[in-house]
Formats: structure tokens, sequence, C-alpha cells
């Protein structure tokens, strides 16, 4: 069973820094796309970057483009966000989820999430 | 920017079909955009029931369909539970690698 934990999740204040992890069990982790997603309070699914599975291409949304940068170390099955110039806005539960096989487009197994705060 | 355009809030009836859709501000959707569906209730992660258009993702009862209805992609859940009340998430694949959610679906069943 594929199973995903997120941690590093915390407080901090606006302009700090944090870096997200995510350990992945029962699955070959390179062979697998990568991708983190979040969700403010009381708000929707916001897809915020992805990673193919050799780590050689990624991708941000807009509203994180320059400021957090993901990557993977397949040695360890590890998944990584790290989190530059926080804003209030990205105050969210971020999870991570497993993406598919080279050319395969989806995203089906989620961890649990864990709680960033951006906050003073 | 894309904008994924889901259906705010809908009801059904228990042991009624309900369809849910999944369009774009501007264009239409094709399976070239692998829609996926999740279903997310209160405090849980997202579940994963339909990508890649059509298929069923493991575990998830065949009371749950994706396809292409128009120009949209859609989620039709035929005899509805009281437990498929929840929100339901559509995503969309841009060719430029970046995937796009919608907004979400409140379901009620009464």
């Amino acid at each position: 069973e594929v199973q995903l934990l997120e941690s590093g999740g915390g407080l901090v204040q606006p302009g700090g820094s944090l870096r997200l992890s995510c350990a992945a069990s029962g699955l070959t982790f390179s062979s697998y796309a990568m991708s983190w997603v979040r969700q403010a309070p009381g708000k929707g699914l916001e897809w915020v970057s992805g990673i193919i599975g050799s780590g050689g291409s990624t991708d941000y949304a807009d509203s994180v483009k320059g400021r957090f940068t993901i990557s993977r170390d397949n040695s360890k099955s590890t998944l990584y966000l790290q989190m530059n110039s926080l804003r209030a806005e990205d105050t969210a539960l971020y999870y991570c989820a497993k993406g598919g096989l080279s050319g395969s487009f989806y995203m089906d197994v989620w961890g649990k999430g864990t709680t960033v705060t951006v906050s003073s | 920017q894309t904008v994924v355009t889901q259906e705010p809030s809908f009801s059904v009836s228990p042991g009624g079909t309900v369809t849910l859709t999944c369009g774009l501000s501007s264009g239409s959707v094709s399976p070239s955009y692998y829609p996926s569906w999740y279903q997310q209730t209160p405090g849980q992660a997202p579940r994963t029931l339909i990508h890649s258009t059509n298929t069923r993702s493991s575990g998830v009862p065949d009371r749950f369909s994706g396809s292409i209805l128009g120009n949209k992609a859609a989620l039709t859940i035929t005899g509805a539970q009281a437990d498929d009340e929840s929100d339901y998430y559509c995503v969309l694949y841009l060719n430029s690698g970046i995937w796009v959610f919608g907004g979400g679906t409140k379901l009620t069943v009464l």
C-alpha cells in the first residue's frame, strides 16, 4: 500500500521560510511524478507544484513561482517543498500527492497534509 | 489565465442520479486535459475517484463514473447514498505542466 506522510509545517512570520517533507513508502518512488497541493482554510484545492520522477523537470503555479522550490531525494523516497518569502495567503494545509508514471497524468494517492500558518 | 468551472452546489435525492460538470472559462475539455475527480469530506484528505477522464481509482464503486459530455468533463453518481454528501473537485492538466483545480461542488443528498 502506498503511503505518504507530510511533515515540516508550522507557524512562521511573513517573509520567513519553511521546508516541507513528504516521506513515501510502498512504491518505487523514482518512477512517479509527485505534486504539492494546498487548501487554505475553508477554501478549495490549489495545485502548487509538481516534479517528474527523475527530478529533471519541475512546474509551479503562478502564485508561488520564484518563491517555492520543489525537489526530491529518490534515495530517501522523499519529496520536499522549500517555501521562501512566505505570505499570509500561503496559510494552508499542504498535501503531497503521488502522480503517474512517465506519460501518465494524474494524482491518485494523497497524504494527510501538514499545516502551514503564516502570521506575525 | 485558465479558469476551471464547477457548479458551486448541487442536490440529489437518495437513490437518484446526479451529474457534476467541469468546464473551462474558454475552450472545451477533452481527454487531453486528463480530467480527474476527487471527493473530500470535512477534515479529510481528498479521495481520488476518477482519473484520465474515466478510469476509476482502486476501490471506488462503479456508481461513480467519468466522461466527457459536450464540452465539459463530467462525474456521474448513480444510486446516490447519504455518505456521498461531500465536496467534489475536478482538476485539469494543461500541456504546460500545470494542473488547475475547479472551485469544487458541494453535493447535498436529501
